[in-house]
């Protein structure tokens, strides 16, 4: 079993929708969680941050986390065609000093 | 500001053959990573350096793979001898030293072994 898990996709949605993408992961002592996006043929940038169970929000960007559930979620509104990109979710355990990274799930918003 | 630089972007070698690849990190962070990102996959680490110290080299493959980074600043990633299987983007980043999660990534260099 893979340490962080993401379905490959393509996720295909409509601009102007809701795009949820999905993560899971299995070490439980995981302790802080990152949302990277990454356009093709370009290195990732991080987009998104959480540390504690619930919702943040960031414009149109909301991190989902449930450290009960394992499950860590990105949603994106409004979804443009300049979303379309591969988004990477990362975790650290908290004391390793450093990011273990899922295999990503690329998004593709429809014009 | 700079952000993390990089070089070569593209290297296109024979197997067997040595490569090198440079990084220069943002301007004060003082965590430096190289990571490889197979294609379709995500990035994973090779090495982790506080300053001048390799903190994390447990990914590295040191049969193959050496890392330096002299003077805490700029580092080089060696490979030597590659094998046909080290095709990959190779992926440096820099950090504050308050490990936040925040990693700022270089373009990447793409190495082709043939």
């Amino acid at each position: 079993q893979k340490e962080v898990e993401q379905n490959s996709g393509p996720l295909s949605v409509p601009e102007g929708a809701i795009a949820s993408l999905n993560c899971t992961y299995s070490d439980r002592v995981s302790q802080s969680f990152f949302w990277y996006r990454q356009y093709s043929g370009k290195s990732p940038e991080l987009i998104m941050s959480i540390y504690s169970n619930g919702d943040k929000e960031d414009g149109r960007f909301t991190a989902q986390l449930n450290k009960a559930s394992q499950y860590v979620s990105l949603l994106i509104r409004d979804s443009q065609p300049s979303d379309s990109a591969t988004y990477l979710c990362a975790l650290d355990r908290g004391s390793s000093y450093k990011l273990i990274f899922g295999s990503g799930t690329r998004l593709l918003v429809r014009p | 500001e700079a952000g993390v630089v990089q070089s070569p972007r593209y290297k296109i070698i024979e197997k067997k053959q040595p490569v090198a690849f440079w990084c220069n990190p943002i301007s004060g962070h003082n965590t430096l990573y190289w990571y490889l990102q197979n294609l379709g996959q995500g990035p994973e680490l090779l090495i982790r350096y506080e300053n001048e110290e390799a903190v994390d080299d447990s990914q590295l493959p040191k049969d193959r793979f050496s890392a330096e980074r002299l003077k805490g600043v700029d580092s080089t990633l060696k490979i030597q001898p590659a094998e046909l299987g080290d095709s990959a983007v190779y992926l440096c980043a820099s950090s504050l030293a308050s490990f936040g999660g925040e990693l700022f990534f270089g373009e990447g260099s793409r190495l082709t072994v043939l």
